[in-house]
């Protein structure tokens, strides 16, 4: 069955640029009819939508993240990525990713285990 | 579109029926989901279309609304349902709403 495993780096400094991946494994992303998404839970908070893309490029971003945000398909090596720039404390969460429904519905039937992102000095 | 979800928490005795109630500030049409997540977990999708549910749920859980009034029922609570339950509209990109926590009475 599909699985998805975020990766990138645990802690990054203020005003640096987040990068982080998402590796499908057991299927393709080039797969039509599927939105791949992030989403982000701040520590003991609820979930935020980052955003999400289709295996063919097309995004679609959370209005209040939109100037920060870029995400992006590989479909030769099987993975999708968020970079999210101009970081800052408040950007510190759990990143996960996920992938949708199908039929092209924003609803996430598959998720990675999320990964921890430490914005600090 | 801001989504409220009602109550924050609830106590419910096992076997007992939970309802759990998600409004949105506009309508979004059936473009609602429901996700349950337990301590240190990934969510987990429970309904989507505001009444389809996610693949391996089992029966008692249900979702009804439309427009701007959902709810997510789960009958005779079993230990493994209590959890954090969030709604999501994507009918306009994707907010979640502040999750309702369902503890055990």
């Amino acid at each position: 069955q599909v699985q998805l495993q975020e990766s990138g780096p645990g802690l990054l400094k203020p005003s640096e640029t987040l990068s982080l991946t998402c590796t499908v494994s057991g299927g393709s992303i080039s797969r039509g009819g599927y939105y791949w998404g992030w989403i982000r839970q701040h520590p003991g908070k609820g979930l935020e939508w980052i955003g999400y893309i289709s295996y063919s490029g097309t995004t679609y971003y959370n209005p209040s993240l939109k100037s920060r945000i870029t995400m992006s398909v590989d479909t030769s090596t099987n993975h999708f990525s968020v970079r999210l720039s101009s970081v800052t404390a408040a950007d510190t969460a759990v990143y996960y990713c996920a992938r949708g429904v199908g039929d092209y519905i924003n609803a996430f039937e598959i998720w990675g285990q999320g990964t921890m992102v430490t914005v600090s000095s | 579109i801001v989504m409220t979800q009602s109550p924050a928490t609830l106590s419910v005795s096992p076997g007992e029926r939970a309802t759990l109630s998600c409004r949105a500030s506009e309508s979004v049409y059936s473009n609602l989901a429901w996700y349950q997540q337990k301590p240190g977990q990934a969510p987990r999708l429970v309904i989507y279309g505001a009444s389809t549910r996610a693949t391996g749920i089992p029966a008692r859980f249900s979702g009804s609304g439309s427009g701007t009034e959902f709810t997510l029922t789960i009958t005779s609570l079993q230990s493994e349902d209590f959890a954090v339950y969030y709604c999501q509209q994507y009918n306009n990109w994707g907010t979640f709403g502040g999750g309702t926590k369902v503890e055990i009475k």
